[in-house]
């Protein structure tokens, strides 16, 4: 069964400290995804990448970076984590642009304390 | 960005009952998606709709593209408490490299 896999289901971290959130596609799939979800919000993109090690900025990239050194890895870093970035953060992938549906993985419930 | 407006927010029903969900935009897009969402998973996807008019059936589910490609809806039949859950509508653009915009969502509960 192809999947996205996140690394983590719950993670709590402290304020100050740097996060790497890791996301693993076993699809071959071209294109990938970070969005947080947050209640009445929805889901906002943070960052997505088309190609190894090429990344694009999403509608909330502040305080977000990503890293794409293989095609099925895709990891989101909390430079600096602060309580406002305690939320759900799902990875995605799709196998290219032109509105092909996205494989989620499960979620990283993060809680920054 | 694109807006989509998805209504209502929340819907709670009997089982048995049959429902519409509604997905809203004033653009126009090339494709529409549906997702289900149950809580603490991620979304899964259940259908794409491409063409102007479009229906397709999953089993009870019904999904409808409008024919202005600005639109589309969601019909369940006899819902059942399987079907709790948040849908999502998301639409992609007409061209060029773009992400999915996606709707804040339906949450459906459906009681016994």
């Amino acid at each position: 069964d192809v999947k996205v896999t996140q690394s983590s289901r719950y993670l709590v971290k402290r304020t100050g400290e740097k996060v790497f959130l890791e996301c693993v596609q076993d699809m071959d799939h071209e294109n990938m995804f970070w969005y947080r979800q947050d209640p009445g919000l929805g889901l906002r993109l943070i960052y997505f990448s088309y190609d190894v090690k090429m990344k694009e900025k999403g509608d909330i990239p502040e305080g977000y970076s990503v890293s794409r050194e293989k095609k099925e890895r895709f990891s989101l870093i909390l430079e600096s984590a602060s309580t406002n970035q305690t939320s759900m953060y799902l990875c995605a992938s799709s196998l290219r642009q032109g509105g092909y549906g996205y494989t989620f993985g499960s979620g990283t419930r993060l809680t920054v304390v | 960005t694109q807006l989509l407006e998805q209504s209502p927010q929340f819907l709670s029903i009997q089982e048995g009952e049959n429902l519409t969900v509604y997905c809203n935009s004033s653009s126009v897009f090339s494709s529409l998606q549906w997702y289900r969402q149950e809580p603490g998973e991620g979304p899964v996807l259940l259908v794409t709709v491409v063409t102007g008019g479009e229906v397709k059936k999953l089993k009870r589910l019904t999904f409808q593209f409008g024919d202005a490609r600005k639109d589309s809806s969601l019909h369940i039949t006899a819902a059942q408490p399987g079907d709790t859950g948040l849908y999502l509508c998301a639409g992609a653009r007409l061209s060029g490299y773009s992400t999915l915009t996606f709707g804040k969502g339906t949450m459906l509960l459906v009681s016994p």
